[in-house]
């Protein structure tokens, strides 16, 4: 099951910052964040993961709450290429491994 | 690009056949995942292979199996197919165990009918 929830789709024009909010209210101490995105047709994509400072990278940032029950990914100027699923995910300890659990991910419409 | 390619792209196949997906993993990288996308839906885990050998799996019954080669090349095998099996199957590899940062294929797009 998800361990992540998150909308079902949301718009952003181009140029400015895309705030994809992601709730994960039963992530679990040593639990990483991490998000994805899947363009129409292909395989996804990494963008960033966290623990529990927030991270920036080339592509991204997350913001992830103290209580670390929510976070955020923006991105900071977002253009037409950008317009994909978005995908919030838990990296779950599972024996001697970690599996990444996906929720049904957040459609961002980048708009001109 | 990702260095990950996956054969076939698309495939049809009938209800009950047996069929075998094929996974290249990017150079330096030796832990291979294969999820099952289904329409509209998020990517499920199946299983993951690290040093050829099954190194974790999900919810998905014994007629998924797998095979990971020397060279970290991989195989997904599904037996018995059903309708239900009809899906995006993807490839990731990794440089290690842990699922951190993973390079995904394009997918196979299987057809059960």
């Amino acid at each position: 099951d998800a361990k992540t929830t998150q909308p079902t789709s949301m718009d952003c024009a181009e140029g400015r910052a895309a705030n994809l909010p992601c709730n994960h209210s039963t992530i679990s101490g040593n639990e990483y964040v991490y998000w994805y995105r899947q363009i129409h047709s292909q395989g996804p994509q990494y963008i960033i993961h966290g623990l529990k400072n927030n991270e920036t990278n080339e592509m991204a940032s997350l913001i992830i709450t103290e209580d670390r029950k929510s976070s955020t990914l923006i991105l900071p100027h977002a253009t037409l290429r950008d317009t994909a699923v978005y995908y919030c995910i838990v990296r779950v300890a599972v024996d001697s491994n970690y599996q990444l659990i996906w929720g049904a991910g957040t459609k961002l419409i980048i708009k001109p | 690009e990702t260095g990950v390619t996956q054969s076939p792209t698309h495939l049809i196949k009938t209800r009950g056949q047996q069929v075998t997906l094929r996974c290249s993993s990017q150079s330096g990288h030796n832990t291979v995942s294969w999820y099952q996308q289904a329409l509209g839906q998020g990517p499920q885990f199946i299983f993951q292979y690290y040093r050829e050998e099954e190194n974790g799996r999900g919810n998905f019954p014994p007629r998924f199996s797998g095979l990971q080669f020397p060279n970290y090349s991989s195989e997904l095998n599904v037996n018995a197919l059903e309708l239900d099996d009809s899906a995006l199957y993807l490839c990731a590899s990794s440089r290690r165990q842990g699922n951190t940062e993973a390079f995904f294929g394009q997918g196979t797009r299987l057809t059960v009918v």
